[in-house]
């Protein structure tokens, strides 16, 4: 049960677009359209931000979007605040009906 | 409102045992499947456990298997994790998670309970 892969960072100036990448295997991100992600400021209990790879909750904004191609799943950002600076994680469904998790991605607003 | 609330957690020596308990309201836990989810001192967020509304599916993380036991009671609204032979590794803030309606991402967090092991 390897953790998905992330980056450790990425980070953009207000107002542009990040996107940030969730690589995994067959046996997870890319056999299951159940990949989602999670933002967690300093302190906090983790947020879902994106589910089912694409799907927005509720009360969530729309700069937020998600997307997968191959074992490979990714969070975008569109007009980057300075509020969206935090720990991003994504997570996986696997084929074992286990969970799994990315290592993180620690997000800078410039 | 939905509210999840960890308990149980403090200092506990390595081989030595804990119980967490998570108190749900807000909702029926028995319509869903839930998690625990734990993330050491400045590390990211590692699943550890979950439990299908009917108890009829748990899985395991490998790194817990055969150590933690995760269990439910729908009547009294709570998730438990018993936790057995503890180690340092296990040190951690636990999470309880509820998972979306039928789905797989975890829409609701508690605020987390500490464990340190420690001798």
């Amino acid at each position: 049960q390897s953790a998905l892969t992330q980056p450790a960072s990425v980070s953009g100036s207000p107002g542009q677009s990040i996107t940030i990448s969730c690589t995994g295997t067959s046996s997870d991100v890319g056999g299951y359209n159940y990949v989602s992600w999670y933002q967690q400021h300093p302190g906090e209990a983790p947020k879902l931000m994106i589910h089912d790879v694409s799907s927005r909750p509720s009360g969530v904004s729309n700069r937020f979007s998600g997307s997968k191609s191959g074992n490979t799943a990714s969070l975008t950002i569109s007009g980057l605040q300075a509020e969206d600076e935090a720990d991003y994680y994504c997570s996986s469904y696997t084929s074992s009906s286990t969970r799994l998790f990315g290592g993180g991605t620690k997000l800078t607003v410039l | 409102e939905v509210q999840l609330v960890e308990s149980g957690g403090g200092l506990v020596q390595p081989g030595r045992s804990l119980r967490l308990s998570c108190a749900a309201s807000g909702f029926t836990i028995g319509d869903y499947a839930m998690h625990w989810v734990r993330q050491a001192p400045g590390k990211g967020l590692e699943w550890v456990s979950g439990i299908s509304w009917n108890s009829g599916v748990i899985v395991y993380a490998d790194s817990v298997k055969g150590r933690f036991t995760i269990s439910r009671d729908n009547a009294k609204n709570s998730l438990y994790l018993q936790m057995n032979s503890l180690r340092a590794e296990d040190t951690a803030l636990y999470y309880c998670a509820k998972v979306v309606r039928g789905g797989y991402a975890f829409d609701y967090w508690g605020q987390g309970t500490l464990v340190t092991v420690s001798s």
